[in-house]
């Protein structure tokens, strides 16, 4: 069965330090996606970024980076020099299909604060 | 404007009393997804749609029932409500895979808070 754990569940930093989101999970199948989503304070759910298993390549987009290692199966988020609006929720996910059909399971999330 | 709406966004109702939460995409996405979300939880699926007349459940489908009649609805209808149904509900929709890339997005709506007492 598929499982995500993000073992933080509230992490706080001062502005502008670095932060890694850790996010391990389990699978059987070779082939599936993996997801990161932010949940600021207002409620909705923004889609952060979706990689597949065979790309193993790190990503960065502005100052956040992702390094999805699968022989630790993590798939971990780093904010550099964070900001007050990085404060939010951060879920992890895990999808054997890439349709976001069956199967599409989030990890308990990852409260982040950042404080000024 | 590209956007999942849900309806309504704040419902209080009592036990066993029917409801239908709805939700609607402009975006001719084929599939639709619903979730529930609770605390220490994380999102859980609660029913998915590939298309029109095509759905399945997700993992925790007691209780709920959803209908594709068309592609832009996906409502999800609590025939009888209970307590521990009381939860935020989200729905989603996505184009393809084939049309995703790393940053392409699965929108969701805005989220329904439910409270059955």
């Amino acid at each position: 069965a598929q499982k995500v754990t993000q073992a933080q569940t509230e992490i706080s930093v001062v502005e502008k330090e670095d932060v890694t989101l850790d996010c391990v999970y389990e699978t059987r199948d070779t082939t599936y996606y993996l997801f990161w989503y932010k949940q600021p304070p207002s409620g909705e759910l923004v889609f952060l970024i979706r990689r597949n298993s065979f790309d193993e390549q790190n990503e960065i987009s502005g100052r956040y980076s992702w390094n999805f290692q699968k022989s630790t199966s993590s798939f971990n988020f780093t904010i550099t020099a964070s900001q007050v609006v990085d404060s939010a929720v951060y879920f992890c996910a895990l999808s054997e299909d890439p349709n976001y059909g069956q199967n599409f399971v989030f990890g308990p999330g990852t409260r982040l604060s950042v404080l000024p | 404007e590209a956007q999942v709406t849900q309806n309504p966004r704040y419902l209080i109702t009592v036990t066993g009393k029917k409801l239908t939460v709805t939700c609607s995409q402009n975006m001719n996405h084929e599939y639709m997804s619903w979730y529930r979300q609770d605390p220490g939880l994380g999102l859980r699926q609660i029913y998915y749609s590939m298309n029109v007349e095509v759905t399945d459940k997700g993992d925790v489908p007691e209780g709920y029932k959803v209908s594709r009649k068309e592609k832009r609805n996906f409502p999800l209808i609590l025939e009888s409500p209970s307590p521990n149904q009381t939860s935020l509900y989200f729905c989603a929709s996505s184009p393809p895979a084939a049309l995703l890339g790393s940053y392409n997005e699965q929108f969701f709506g805005p989220g329904t808070r439910l409270t059955v007492l």
